[in-house]
């Protein structure tokens, strides 16, 4: 199965900040990338779909870029709702798999 | 407006078996691809099995596979999970999630506690 590497586990930043996360897959996933976004006690959100597409109803501030086994996940400037967990996923191969998470917190 | 509701969460005994279902509405769910996917108290998601949307094409984790079975009954607009031969390790919070073909739309259950313990 593909193995996602997500880093940072943690990101300490404050608000206004820009965030830049990153997604590595074992082997090449082409551009079937996906990025969620979860906050404690509710289900994942869809951000990025397709390693660059934005999902309906999700702000320009979020970005993904990246293809192959090297993906980034960028917020550019850092709003009080976007401290949470964030996950990449590949469905490339079966079966999908999900990175570990990193987790944006405000410092 | 669209909803996904997961049921049939709780507390069973390792080896018993147990059924969730997820009950959608307000999308068409016919046209949709359905998975269940997972999260332990704490840990990171887990993917375990997905459906396409004419139930013909089904596909597990590795973790699951040959004990838990992925159903769905169009007419009832509700997805299943079969879940056999239980473990301590499949205790988690289980999400039903409907994805569109372009992968573009993406829609969540609240999720459902399931708890494998003696």
């Amino acid at each position: 199965e593909i193995v996602l590497t997500q880093s940072p586990v943690t990101l300490s930043l404050s608000p206004g900040e820009r965030a830049t996360l990153s997604c590595r897959a074992s082997q090449s996933v082409s551009s079937y990338l996906a990025w969620y976004q979860q906050k404690p006690g509710q289900a994942p959100r869809l951000l990025i779909y397709d390693a660059s597409n934005r999902a309906t109803g999700i702000p320009a501030r979020f970005s993904g870029s990246g293809s192959g086994t090297d993906f980034t996940l960028t917020i550019s400037s850092l709003e009080p709702e976007d401290f949470a967990v964030y996950y990449c996923q590949q469905r490339s191969n079966w079966p999908l798999t999900f990175g570990g998470g990193t987790k944006v917190e405000s410092k | 407006q669209v909803q996904l509701v997961e049921s049939g969460g709780g507390v069973v005994q390792p080896g018993r078996s147990l059924r969730l279902s997820c009950a959608a509405s307000g999308f068409t769910f016919s046209s949709y691809g359905m998975h269940w996917v997972r999260q332990a108290a704490g840990k990171g998601l887990e993917w375990v099995a997905v459906i396409s949307n004419d139930g013909s094409t089904k596909y597990y984790a590795d973790s699951v596979k040959g004990r838990f079975t992925i159903s769905r009954d169009n007419s009832r607009n509700t997805l299943y999970l079969q879940m056999n031969s239980l473990r301590a390790e499949d205790t988690a919070v289980y999400y039903c999630c409907g994805v569109s073909s372009g992968y573009g739309d993406h829609y969540w259950g609240q999720g459902t506690l399931v708890l494998v313990s003696s």
